[in-house]
């Protein structure tokens, strides 16, 4: 059972470029979520889905797009990346919507 | 804008002491109230929810709410090594699930064997 799964670890960006985050969950869990941490900072969700087609937005998604196809994967994509998104981002994952959030390791993203 | 305040710290506290860590919120009308530990390098791992219904013991841990005061504790007894991480208090929006959920910045706890 691996619970909600990220890649990659680490990345480093330049100015402009544009990646994906991948988040897979095999609890079968309809709640997905997207978070980013900076230093000092609380967990600030940018983007959420409460099932496979739905989407919408968190507290900081600009930057950020979004999309889910299947009820197990939840990619977060940068596009034109900006120093202000370096950061750590999780997904989590949640069976209800309002239990508790199951973390993924979180990917350490620099854009240089 | 709903606000989620915690010391930063550090925390220091002797093995085997009583850690105490407090979360205070701003909406009177909160009624969950999560601890999350994060190991240095890690993702958040919940240890801790309570209601406004009433405090929680699990093991060593025990939180308390004080509604009045609008603030939630964490207790740990027995203080660890192990135990040293930071310690996020999450508060949620009583008319929202998870997308309405507010953390605090953190409380880092250092164990001093």
């Amino acid at each position: 059972n691996a619970g909600v799964t990220q890649t990659p670890k680490f990345r480093i960006l330049k100015i402009g470029q544009s990646m994906t985050l991948q988040c897979t969950q095999d609890m079968n869990h309809n709640y997905m979520y997207w978070y980013r941490q900076d230093p000092g900072m609380g967990l600030k969700l940018i983007y959420y889905s409460v099932g496979a087609g739905i989407t919408d937005k968190g507290e900081v998604p600009n930057g950020y797009n979004v999309s889910r196809s299947t009820t197990e994967d939840f990619p977060l994509r940068l596009e034109l990346a900006a120093p202000s998104q370096t950061s750590v981002y999780f997904c989590a994952s949640s069976r209800d919507g309002r239990g508790p959030l199951h973390f993924g390791n979180g990917t350490r993203l620099t854009v240089t | 804008q709903k606000e989620v305040e915690q010391n930063s710290g550090p925390l220091s506290v002797p093995e085997g002491a009583i850690a105490s860590l407090n979360c205070t919120y701003s909406d009177r009308g909160s009624q969950s109230f999560f601890w999350y530990r994060q190991y240095s390098g890690k993702s958040p791992e919940l240890i801790m929810f309570i209601y406004s219904n009433g405090d929680k013991e699990d093991g060593r841990f025990t939180a308390q709410l004080n509604k009045a005061s609008q603030y939630v504790s964490l207790l740990i007894r027995d203080s660890q090594p192990s135990d040293s991480a930071t310690y996020l208090c999450a508060v949620k929006d009583p008319n929202f699930g998870n997308e309405k959920l507010t953390f605090g910045t953190g409380t880092r706890l250092t164990i001093i064997p």
